[in-house]
């Protein structure tokens, strides 16, 4: 079990929108800024397309785009395309004596 | 260009060693804090160890403190993850992934770029 958590899939079709969400607690999420995502393609490299809650990294599109309220943060993807089919996973900074949380991770399919 | 390259996984038993290496190009470790993450099968990933610019200060998960190591040459501009008493429990991908810390507090901000990841394997 995750410290965050995410759903374990969602889905769309091409083009239309979809909302993956990251709940954590007030000692995570709730009181810091810190909280990012990353697209992973399993066997290749995560990257960071959300950092700060919702600052998009140069270079990524404005598809994406972050978001929080109170004790969970949500990653929008619009216009979505099949190149968007991947694992997104949430990162946030915690007080707690451990260095950062991970979510567990959400599968996008794009139908 | 950065690039994080892992390398130095493979099949160990239980209770034996593996020593992992991040070589990386395009910046210097002596700029930047460093961390190993893992992904074991079907899991989420787990934050493991990481290690400050200068190198004097590491911090480790409790699930592998005591047993790993993180370290690194900066003139070879490369970060090691050195794993004893390895169980069952260590089977994943490693990933080395550099932070980014806010500048006031030292805290955490995000993982700018990562690695593919190295997978280590513990079975008898």
């Amino acid at each position: 079990q995750s410290a965050l958590t995410q759903p374990a899939s969602v889905s769309g079709s091409p083009g239309q929108s979809i909302t993956i969400s990251c709940s954590g607690t007030s000692s995570d999420i709730g009181n810091f800024h810190s909280v990012s995502w990353y697209q992973h393609h399993p066997g290749k490299a995560p990257k960071v397309i959300i950092y700060d809650i919702n600052n998009r990294p140069s270079g990524i599109s404005h598809r994406f785009s972050g978001s929080k309220s109170g004790n969970t943060a949500s990653l929008d993807i619009s216009g979505l395309q099949a190149e968007d089919e991947a694992i997104y996973f949430c990162v946030s900074y915690t007080s707690t004596n451990t260095y950062v949380f991970f979510g567990g991770g959400t599968q996008l399919t794009v139908l | 260009d950065v690039q994080l390259v892992e390398s130095g996984g493979g099949l160990v038993q239980p209770g034996g060693s593996l020593r992992l290496s991040c070589e990386v190009t395009g910046f210097s470790l002596t700029d930047h804090e460093m961390n190993w993450v893992r992904q074991a099968p079907g899991k989420a990933m787990e934050w493991v160890a990481f290690i400050s610019t200068d190198g004097r200060t590491q911090y480790y998960a409790d699930s592998v403190k005591g047993r790993f190591t993180i370290s690194k040459n900066s003139a070879q501009e490369s970060l090691f993850l050195q794993m004893n008493s390895l169980r069952a429990e260590d089977t994943a991908v490693y990933h080395c992934a550099r932070a980014v810390s806010d500048y006031v507090w030292g805290t955490f901000r995000y993982f700018d770029y990562w690695g593919q990841g190295s997978l280590v394997t513990v079975s008898s």
